[in-house]
């Protein structure tokens, strides 16, 4: 596609519930990472995915996060059994190659606004 | 604890003025680049500038890196209206860029 895109670009979900946010890179782009935004905050590295290799999940804030991609294109992140302070803009980004360190471009989408109640 | 910070936090001034913002780190890098976050919006890439690079030019923007300070500047000349966002700087020195708390710009019609 044109850009990042990422989807639900709004989400409100109920304490304990599941949820799942969707990216889908820019075609080609074999780096893909999820940060997190809090209001107000910087971003938060939560994992980064680079073509087959393991992903780096060092960023996930607790095992009920989990990331997938598929086939080294679309990716997943799951929160399980949602809490109040998982609130934030979950934003995802793709680049050509190893993103900063190479100094390739990091694309970003428009994020979903993920609201816990 | 963040790699790059940026400062000021807040930055408010008349359309017309000159902005400068900085961006101070820890340890060695690659490159370093700004992004500008329109308010609801995701993070819209700048300008990269190479650890070999002292000042690089780009329309209105001017970045500049001091390597030995281990800090970064943005300028934005003549800024617009339009130009109300938050600024974040990111260092790459590994394969994941770490950003910083961001400067809030206002710029005043």
């Amino acid at each position: 596609g044109a850009g990042v895109s990422q989807s639900p670009s709004n989400k409100v979900t109920e304490k304990g519930k599941d949820v799942e946010l969707r990216c889908d890179p820019i075609s080609g782009h074999t780096a893909l990472y999820w940060y997190r935004q809090s209001l107000g905050q910087g971003l938060e590295f939560l994992i980064y995915f680079q073509g087959n290799s393991a992903p780096d999940k060092s960023g996930l804030p607790s095992d009920r996060f989990s990331a997938e991609r598929t086939g080294g294109s679309v990716s997943t992140l799951t929160i399980q059994r949602t809490q109040q302070e998982d609130s934030a803009v979950y934003l995802c980004a793709s680049s050509a190659r190893q993103g900063a360190d190479s100094g390739n471009t990091i694309y970003f989408g428009e994020g979903s606004w993920l609201t816990v109640v | 604890s963040q790699q790059g910070e940026e400062d000021p936090q807040a930055l408010s001034i008349q359309e017309g003025e000159n902005a400068t913002m900085n961006c101070s780190y820890k340890t060695s890098i690659n490159n370093l680049q700004w992004y500008r976050q329109n308010s609801g919006r995701g993070l819209v890439h700048l300008i990269l500038i190479r650890s070999n690079e002292r000042e690089k030019h780009s329309g209105r923007l001017r970045v500049t890196l001091d390597t030995s300070k281990k800090s970064s500047s943005l300028l934005i000349t003549a800024s617009r209206a339009a130009d109300t966002a938050s600024y974040f700087c990111a260092t790459g020195g590994s394969y994941i860029p770490t950003f910083g708390r961001g400067t809030s710009l206002i710029v005043h019609p």
